[in-house]
């Protein structure tokens, strides 16, 4: 089945420990990318990127990294999180122009 | 800048009634429109897309909607609601569809 894949679903930490959220997608997509769901504020993009070893910011990358060492992985590195990065991610990825992309099902963080 | 604005956030229907969501955007040329839906606890599915030729497009689910230029306007239709589709529902615009920006979004409430 073609998916994207996020883990965890769900994880809460504590401000400042460094965490990893994994996306993996298996259709062989060239661009992925990193949303931050917040209430009334719908979707905003963290990071996307276009191939491998190629990444670029978006809207808000304040406190974010990415890595895109192989095509299907692009984890979302949150180095030192505060609470302000309580949100509900996903990732995302495409096959190209006029596709619309697949969403994984998301990750509810929690920073405390 | 792209832009776009869902101006309804709740829209609540009664079941078998047709649905109307508005969206409308900014782009400099003809652009990439997308309407995508989230059902609780899940990610964005793609419900339909328009980058050119008809400007009505038909989607998945019973969705169509209609581009119109002259007003900068892609609303998403449905003749007849029924219960599962109350969702968060989500406009896009893009110059491709892999760097989106997404509206706001609009809550629908379906009445039995």
């Amino acid at each position: 089945e073609a998916q994207v894949t996020q883990n965890p679903r769900y994880l809460i930490t504590v401000t400042g420990k460094k965490l990893t959220v994994t996306c993996s997608q298996n259709m062989n997509h060239e661009y992925m990318s990193w949303y931050r769901q917040d209430p009334g504020l719908g979707l905003r993009q963290i990071y996307y990127s276009m191939n491998v070893e190629v990444t670029d910011k978006g809207d808000v990358p304040e406190g974010y990294k990415v890595s895109r060492k192989e095509k299907r992985n692009f984890p979302l590195i949150l180095e030192s999180p505060s609470p302000n990065q309580t949100s509900l991610y996903f990732c995302a990825s495409t096959g190209g122009q006029g596709y619309g992309y697949t969403f994984g099902s998301g990750t509810r963080l929690t920073v405390v | 800048a792209q832009s776009v604005t869902q101006p309804d956030i709740h829209i609540t229907v009664s079941e078998g009634a047709s649905l109307e969501l508005r969206c409308n955007y900014s782009y400099g040329a003809t652009p990439y429109l997308f309407w995508y839906v989230q059902s609780p606890g899940q990610g964005l599915q793609l419900l339909l897309k328009y980058f050119s030729g008809d400007t009505l497009v038909q989607g998945i689910k019973g969705f169509e909607a209609e581009f119109k230029r002259s007003q900068s306007s892609f609303n998403l239709r449905k003749p007849s609601v029924h219960w599962s589709d109350a969702a968060e529902y989500f406009c896009a615009v893009g110059a491709g569809s892999y760097i989106p920006t997404f509206g706001r979004g609009t809550s629908l409430i379906v009445h039995p």
